[in-house]
């Protein structure tokens, strides 16, 4: 399976800074990751699927502007949280779609916005 | 979307006990995988089976499509073993649709 490095791995910052969290394909040159959202205690909800080269498509409910998201290469999607505040805080996980539909995943980011 | 419901919630077991987990999808589907997302929160890829029966150790899972559910077993259970397993489905656009998942405790 693919290889997904995620950093950081756990972020604390103040309300009004914006953070920016890498999501990076090592072995696998991936055209298509995901950004998931998980709260305490829930499931994994998509956010938004990132691919390479053109605009994500964001899922209802989730503020692009809010939640900036880069794939600028085959190997490497960003996901910018601007302006945090604390009802952001939460585990944000990227996923990378390799051939077919098994998708392997990063092992998350802790954001926590005081 | 296709619903995914997972049973039960949550589950303490004794190590070297067995259990089965089961998640139930509301339409056909070609796909499911099952995840096992450990206590530090990363999430494991245990099995894709869209159908049939798979094994890897001690855990082995089985899918009837025509019948809309998976069941995820694990046998002698190890402390290792506790965290949270979720089963998922495709959706449309290739992104997993995850059900709650099952909270699993293994005491020593």
């Amino acid at each position: 399976g693919a290889v997904v490095s995620q950093h950081p791995s756990w972020v604390i910052c103040k309300s009004g800074t914006s953070v920016k969290i890498e999501c990076r394909s090592l072995d696998f040159q991936a055209t298509t990751m995901f950004w998931y959202r998980q709260f305490p205690k829930q499931s994994l909800m998509l956010m938004a699927t990132s691919n390479e080269g053109s605009k994500a498509t964001y899922e209802q409910g989730v503020e692009k502007d809010k939640f900036l998201i880069n794939h600028a290469s085959l190997t490497l999607s960003t996901l910018t949280v601007t302006s945090a505040h604390p009802e952001d805080s939460s585990f944000y996980i990227c996923s990378v779609r390799t051939s077919g539909v098994i998708q392997y995943f990063g092992a998350g980011t802790r954001l926590s916005v005081l | 979307g296709i619903q995914v419901e997972q049973s039960p919630p949550d589950l303490i077991l004794q190590e070297g006990a067995n259990s089965t987990l089961r998640c139930n999808f509301s339409d056909s589907v070609n796909n499911l995988q099952w995840f096992h997302q450990n206590p530090w929160g990363q999430l494991i890829n245990l099995f894709y089976i869209p159908s049939g029966t798979k094994q890897n150790g001690r855990l082995s899972a089985t899918t009837v499509a025509t019948e809309r559910y998976s069941l995820l077993y694990i046998s002698s259970s190890q402390t290792t073993d506790s965290g949270v397993y979720f089963c998922a489905v495709v959706n449309s656009g290739y992104a997993l649709n995850f059900g709650k998942g099952t909270s699993l405790l293994v005491t020593p």
